[in-house]
């Protein structure tokens, strides 16, 4: 299994509702990752899990909360979002948690649209 | 501090003809590079890396060239296909934010048939 799974493909929420996004993986990655992409930028990183512990906080607002309840694993919650967190959130993971360590693999991603 | 852009923002090639696709980067002790793929709907998908102790790569119908004089880094696609259209990014490990990957502004690819 090559793949990094996530789901929903695609989630409308409002703002008072609570939700959670999930992505998977069976590499054996011990690094993972959650990107937010807005319409013709590059990806952004949020967080980073390494060993299944947070080891990079990107300043993200606490309405977002991650959680990696195991290697294979990673959730992001969502509570009271804005509008403008609409966008695609990547979950990606790597084999070390170092950058030199080999390439990212990415999901494809889930289309958040928050009304 | 870091940076990785890109020249073109926009790249229009006829199928069949070959495409470069560029990418600069200001930090010299930048020592790993990354190509991803994004079509559109999709997550990046990895194309090819390569390292600083290499100046050229080459994968399926791609290779990658690093010029570390200049501090430039660019795509190569042979002969290129309908299938080849989608945004084009190079990232590199920012070695000051560990693990964290920067990636440049992206190159969308059109392929006229």
């Amino acid at each position: 299994d090559t793949e990094v799974t996530q789901t929903p493909k695609h989630l409308v929420m409002g703002m008072t509702n609570k939700k959670s996004l999930k992505c998977e993986q069976h590499m054996g990655h011990r690094a993972m990752y959650w990107y937010k992409q807005k319409a013709k930028k590059p990806p952004e990183l949020m967080f980073v899990y390494s060993y299944e512990k947070l080891s990079i906080n990107e300043s993200v607002p606490s309405r977002f909360s991650p959680e990696c309840p195991n290697s294979s694993l990673l959730n992001l919650h969502l509570h009271a979002l804005q509008p403008e967190d609409s966008a695609l959130y990547l979950c990606a993971s790597s084999q070390v948690p170092t950058g030199t360590g080999g390439p990212q693999t990415f999901g494809s991603g889930t289309r958040l649209t928050v009304v | 501090g870091e940076n990785v852009g890109l020249h073109l923002p926009t790249l229009s090639v006829q199928e069949g003809d070959n495409s470069i696709i560029n990418c600069a980067y200001s930090n010299s002790a930048s020592d790993y590079f990354i190509w991803y793929k994004q079509e559109s709907g999709k997550g990046p998908q990895f194309i090819i890396d390569i390292r600083s102790n290499m100046d050229k790569r080459q994968g399926q119908r791609v290779t990658v060239l690093l010029n570390k004089t200049v501090k430039h880094l660019s795509l190569q696609i042979a002969a290129t296909q309908p299938g080849d259209s989608a945004v084009y990014f190079c990232a590199e490990p920012g070695r000051e934010y560990g693990n964290k990957l920067v990636f440049g502004a992206g190159t969308i690819l059109r392929v006229k048939s």
